[in-house]
């Protein structure tokens, strides 16, 4: 059965430097998806990412895709504290059953 | 305001209980995911319907069961209700999906938050 894997889980950053969460995955997924919650609120999806080498790009977010490594990574370029939020990652199965990692709590200071 | 709604906000009912959770996709699409999330289990999916159909079954329950119906809404009914079954209860539309799971961007209504007593 596919497992996803966040880490870090907890992340304490200053504003304007890169960061990366990476996302392991046991086993094939035709997809991998990232979402971002702020607290107290709903999900927001941020990049679905479908084949080897996919990269998408968003602001200060870019997320990536090594289907060979069963590994995507979501890097922050000089975090600001609006990037503040706890983001999951989420793989796909055999049998379109989405499987989420636990999340990685992101705290950028001011 | 992502488009989609859900209600109620906020149920708290008692142990046995059965209750049921709806959810309006956005106008136009016709893929309906549910999702659960709790401290104990995080996030899970639960069910996905595309215009009307099961197309995609996650860790639902089988006292939980859901249906989306002609003019697209969709509805969770969990039913013998356990302290566990505790959570935000979300559901989520993307446009439309031709197998499984949509490629397409999915639309997070705000949540129902349950709590069972």
């Amino acid at each position: 059965e596919l497992k996803v894997e966040q880490n870090p889980l907890f992340l304490s950053m200053q504003e304007g430097k890169n960061y990366t969460i990476y996302c392991n995955y046991s086993t094939t997924s035709d997809r991998l998806y990232w979402y971002r919650q702020d607290p107290g609120k709903s999900l927001e999806s941020l990049f679905v990412l479908l084949s080897n080498g996919a990269v998408k790009q968003e602001g200060r977010l870019m997320a990536s895709l090594d289907t060979k490594a069963r590994l995507s990574t979501l890097h922050i370029t000089a975090a600001v504290h609006d990037l503040s939020a706890t983001y999951f990652c989420a793989g796909v199965n055999r049998d379109d059953k989405i499987i989420f990692g636990k999340g990685t709590r992101l705290h950028i200071l001011p | 305001d992502s488009g989609v709604t859900q209600t109620p906000k906020h149920l708290i009912t008692a142990t046995g209980q059965r209750v049921t959770l709806r959810c309006s996709p956005r106008s136009g699409d016709l893929s309906v995911y549910w999702y659960q999330q709790s401290l104990d289990q995080g996030l899970q999916f639960l069910i996905q319907y595309y215009n009307g159909e099961e197309r995609a079954k996650g860790n639902i329950l089988e006292r939980f069961s859901a249906q989306q119906f002609p003019d697209l809404h969709s509805e969770l009914n969990l039913s013998s209700l356990e302290l566990g079954d505790s959570a935000l209860y979300f559901c989520a539309s993307s446009a439309h999906s031709d197998r499984g799971l949509s490629t397409d961007t999915q639309y997070f209504g705000p949540g129902t938050r349950l709590t069972v007593l």
